[in-house]
């Protein structure tokens, strides 16, 4: 059973950092492009960043271009997002999902979420 | 980036009922438009890619339809458990890739 497990949210200082992790099992990590999407509080959804099975490519939204940085470690199993200069607009939930194939973003399992909050 | 409309924001509607929700793309994206469903406190669930294939394990009720500009997800006959939130996304221009702000379909 595919599983994708997000950790390292909580309440954050704007200006501050934040790394989140996904841990996955169930299937070869290391053969899937993975991606964090993020859900502000009663919003709708909003994709982050994404990276390649090889971490060949990587890929940001404008939103968070030159703050969050995305990386993987095959041999974990495991997905990371790096947050730094936080603001309160990055409040959401975060989310860790799976690419169904090759070079689309097209998101066929998703973690449960991890909440980030960015407050004084 | 690809801006995805849907229409309406939210409606209710009776278990039974067929409905039909609308999702608009501001420029042409061939069929690389997927559906996601959405409960409350839970992560979204990939229904329909491509326009019209259903994911595995997805009932047959769900029926996604259209091309290039203006595409459409019908439920045939609403069960209880469909009552959610649901999300279109354009997967054509990936850099972003952009979701509609979400149709909410309640208990009438």
């Amino acid at each position: 059973e595919v599983q994708l497990v997000e950790s390292g949210g909580g309440l954050v200082k704007p200006g501050g950092s934040l790394r989140l992790s996904c841990a996955a099992s169930g299937f070869t990590f290391s053969s899937y492009s993975m991606n964090w999407v993020r859900q502000a509080p009663g919003k709708g959804l909003e994709w982050v960043s994404s990276i390649s099975s090889s971490s060949s490519y990587i890929y940001y939204a404008d939103s968070v271009k030159g703050r969050f940085t995305i990386s993987r470690d095959n041999a974990k199993n495991s997905l990371y997002l790096q947050m730094n200069s936080l603001r309160a607009e990055d409040t959401a939930v975060y989310y860790c999902a799976r690419d169904k194939s090759s070079g689309e973003p097209l998101f066929d399992y998703w973690g449960q979420g991890t909440l980030v909050t960015v407050s004084s | 980036a690809i801006r995805m409309t849907q229409s309406p924001s939210s409606f209710s509607a009776s278990t039974g009922d067929r409905v039909t929700i609308t999702c608009r793309a501001s420029q042409g994206i061939s069929s690389y438009l997927a559906w996601y469903q959405q409960k409350p406190g839970k992560a979204p669930k990939l229904l329909i890619y491509a326009a019209s294939t259903l994911q595995s394990g997805v009932p047959s009720r769900f029926s996604g339809s259209g091309s290039g500009t203006d595409f459409t997800l019908t439920i045939s006959c609403l069960q209880s458990e469909d009552f959610a939130t649901y999300y279109c996304q354009q997967y054509y221009s990936y850099l972003p890739t952009t979701f509609g702000q979400g149709t909410k379909v309640e208990i009438k």
